[in-house]
């Protein structure tokens, strides 16, 4: 019973170039959270997703960011023209329902913006 | 949700108990308390929750306290692989499911 898959989980990108992140959830979760964490940061919240529904996307960046979870297929973090800003450790978490004890937590994906 | 206060860092001796706290002294009714680790680099982990009640489980016991405006996460045995951050979060039913995350508290265990 594989967890929450994430890939690639080290991404390198120039300025300007687009990064895709990708996150299958557990079998069976229809709920797909991202959270962002910055060097020596914490965890931000950033959007959490139903199969084809944005429900809250109160943490992301109004510019260049941008999220699915299409019926057939993980959920995608875009980011477009990427700034060395954007270098962190992203971390999709899913759950069965909404309001769920817990979350399940994938290993992240690392982007690196030169 | 209701603010948490913990300590920014702990240490604790391998084998001994490590009692983490967490101040939430605004928490309401309905609100939960959550504790989740980050192993570094690592993607969070899920540790126990409870509402009112003391509750124990094979990683952790979380102590709650009649008040409600503090608890107390417990790790009976502190091994090398519990040094983590360890987050305390409350987190009502009308926030869905989104977790916030404040600063944790660095637990170190020391051989």
């Amino acid at each position: 019973n594989a967890g929450v898959m994430q890939n690639p989980r080290h991404l390198v990108r120039r300025r300007g170039q687009e990064a895709r992140l990708r996150c299958s959830p557990m079998k069976g979760h229809s709920h797909v959270y991202w959270y962002r964490q910055l060097p020596e940061e914490g965890l931000k919240f950033m959007v959490y997703l139903q199969k084809e529904n944005i429900i809250d996307e109160s943490g992301m960046p109004k510019e260049r960011f941008s999220a699915e979870f299409p019926k057939e297929g993980p959920s995608i973090l875009r980011i477009q023209q990427v700034v060395r800003g954007d270098s962190a450790a992203y971390f999709c978490a899913s759950s069965p329902r909404e309001g769920a004890n817990v979350l399940t937590f994938g290993a992240g994906s690392r982007l690196t913006v030169l | 949700d209701a603010k948490t206060t913990q300590p920014p860092s702990m240490d604790c001796a391998e084998g001994r108990a490590a009692n983490l706290p967490c101040n939430h002294s605004t928490i309401s009714g309905n609100e939960y308390v959550y504790w989740y680790r980050q192993i570094h680099s690592q993607g969070p982990q899920y540790i126990i929750h409870g509402l009112k009640n003391n509750e124990t489980n094979e990683m952790a016991s979380l102590i709650i306290t009649e008040d409600r405006k503090s608890s107390t996460l417990i790790l009976p045995h502190a091994t090398l692989r519990d040094t983590a951050v360890y987050y305390c979060i409350v987190r009502g039913l009308t926030s869905g499911s989104r977790l916030t995350f404040g600063e944790g508290t660095q637990l170190t265990v020391n051989p």
